[in-house]
């Protein structure tokens, strides 16, 4: 069975530093792998996936994700926080043999200024 | 253009009360779904549609029914609610299967507040 662990429920970064935000997956298949942002009391927003091709992918709002096959990881990292990043982060995984999107749990990101 | 539509955004409900959750998109998707949000949890599959007419069940289904008479539509209902229900619920579509072989996008709605008391 597939499934998506996000092993940090929050993270703390201060602003203009780097930030992660960790992902590891479990599937089957080839994986497809998505990160979503939710904003307070509002609907989640793509930020980016990784279908094939290059390891490193660029999104929405200058972030970027890592996929890692042999860790089986799909880490979320931006060069340097904005305050306004501060939101909770989901990542998803499906498979190319079909099934469901799993989502994680969602790590909570907080930027101080 | 509207995307993903949703509502109403905040609701109570007493328990054994249903009511239905509303969806609407404007994208022509084909493929529409809910899913509930609870702390901890990220999100799970109520049920989904691949077109319509045609709706099948995803993780947590008991409590819940669908229909999908249009392409624009998808609406949630609770037939007897219970406090259990209480959570965060959103609609979704993607052009094609979510968890199709091209890993098509999901776009979601703002989401809709759930209170059983």
């Amino acid at each position: 069975a597939q499934s998506v662990a996000q092993p940090e429920d929050q993270v703390n970064v201060a602003e203009g530093n780097p930030l992660t935000v960790k992902c590891t997956y479990s599937v089957s298949g080839n994986p497809y792998l998505f990160w979503y942002v939710q904003y307070p009391n509002r609907g989640l927003q793509f930020l980016l996936k990784y279908i094939t091709g290059d390891n490193l992918v660029k999104g929405s709002y200058g972030f970027e994700a890592e996929f890692n096959k042999s860790q089986t990881s799909f880490h979320l990292k931006k060069p340097s926080a904005l305050v306004s990043d501060s939101a909770l982060y989901f990542c998803a995984v499906n498979h190319n043999q079909g099934g469901k999107l799993i989502f994680g749990q969602g790590t909570e990101l907080s930027v101080k200024p | 253009n509207a995307g993903v539509t949703q509502t109403p955004k905040f609701q109570v409900l007493k328990t054994g009360q249903s009511m239905t959750l509303q969806c609407a998109q404007d994208m022509n998707h084909e493929y529409m779904s809910w899913y509930r949000q609870d702390p901890g949890m990220g999100l799970r599959l109520i049920h989904y549609s691949v077109g319509a007419g045609i709706t099948d069940q995803g993780e947590v289904p008991n409590g819940y029914n669908v229909s999908r008479s249009t392409t624009e539509d998808f609406p949630l209902r609770l037939l007897s609610a219970a406090p259990s229900q209480t959570s965060v619920y959103f609609c979704a579509s993607s052009y094609s299967s979510p968890t199709g072989v091209f890993g098509n996008t999901i776009y979601f709605g703002e989401g809709s507040w759930l209170t059983v008391v």
